[in-house]
């Protein structure tokens, strides 16, 4: 399986643009790259996936480089209300059935 | 998207005792999974709930400890049985839905939780 690792923690402010880098570097093939975004006192909430390239929805975009061994997760303009835990995971149906493995998480605090 | 109900949302139980938790999906999913989140960690995964069928457990985790059951398609529960304050912690399912392309893609939606107080 492969192990993901990103920054404890992290503070902003609002208005920024806040990037969170995740690095991979035994992803396999058929892995896909999610991000997950948790709240306290609430369960875990996708918030984008990735296999390669960039990705963009109406949350976030996820920027992802030709040899996959990292990504980042942007969040334009955040707000108070980005403040959460986010939670990188790799990994697809085929190499986990089903299964999510999560890390540590990076805790993202923003300040008015 | 999938709305996961779980019950009861927090409990305190007393050493010795055990805690069901239910969890209700708002449609059919393929697969469902029992988690444990210590307060300030990160999720670790518990079992799998399968339909019809035992429950995939792994390691560190054990039936008699976390009996798990999942009668149909939208339903499980978790019983934390036998109680100690070392089980204080929140609980959590998710579920993957049936459409091809969420599990081809693994996309999983979750609970509230439950969070459980052992005295």
């Amino acid at each position: 399986l492969a192990k993901t690792t990103q920054p404890i923690s992290m503070d902003s402010y609002e208005g920024q643009e806040v990037n969170i880098t995740c690095s991979h570097n035994n992803i396999a093939t058929n892995d896909y790259i999610t991000w997950y975004q948790q709240f306290p006192s609430q369960g875990p909430r996708f918030i984008i996936q990735g296999y390669k390239t960039k990705v963009t929805n109406e949350v976030a975009s996820l920027f992802i480089p030709a040899d996959r061994k990292s990504s980042t997760l942007s969040l334009p303009r955040v707000s108070l209300s980005d403040t959460a835990v986010y939670y990188c995971l790799v990994g697809s149906m085929y190499n986990q059935g089903g299964k999510l493995i999560f890390g540590q998480g990076t805790e993202l605090s923003v300040k008015p | 998207s999938a709305v996961i109900s779980q019950k009861p949302s927090r409990d305190i139980c007393q050493r010795g005792t055990s805690l069901t938790i239910q969890c209700q999906v708002d449609s059919q999913v393929t697969m469902m999974f029992w988690y444990r989140q210590q307060p300030g960690q990160s999720l670790t995964l518990i079992a799998t709930a399968n339909q019809g069928s035992e429950a995939t457990y792994e390691s560190g985790f054990v039936i008699d400890k976390f009996p798990i059951s999942r009668p149909n398609l939208t339903f499980s529960t978790l019983t934390v049985s036998n109680l100690s304050p070392e089980d204080s912690s929140i609980y959590l399912c998710s579920a993957l839905r049936g459409d091809r392309a969420s599990i081809a893609k693994n996309i999983q939606y979750f609970g509230a939780g439950t969070r459980l107080s052992v005295l």
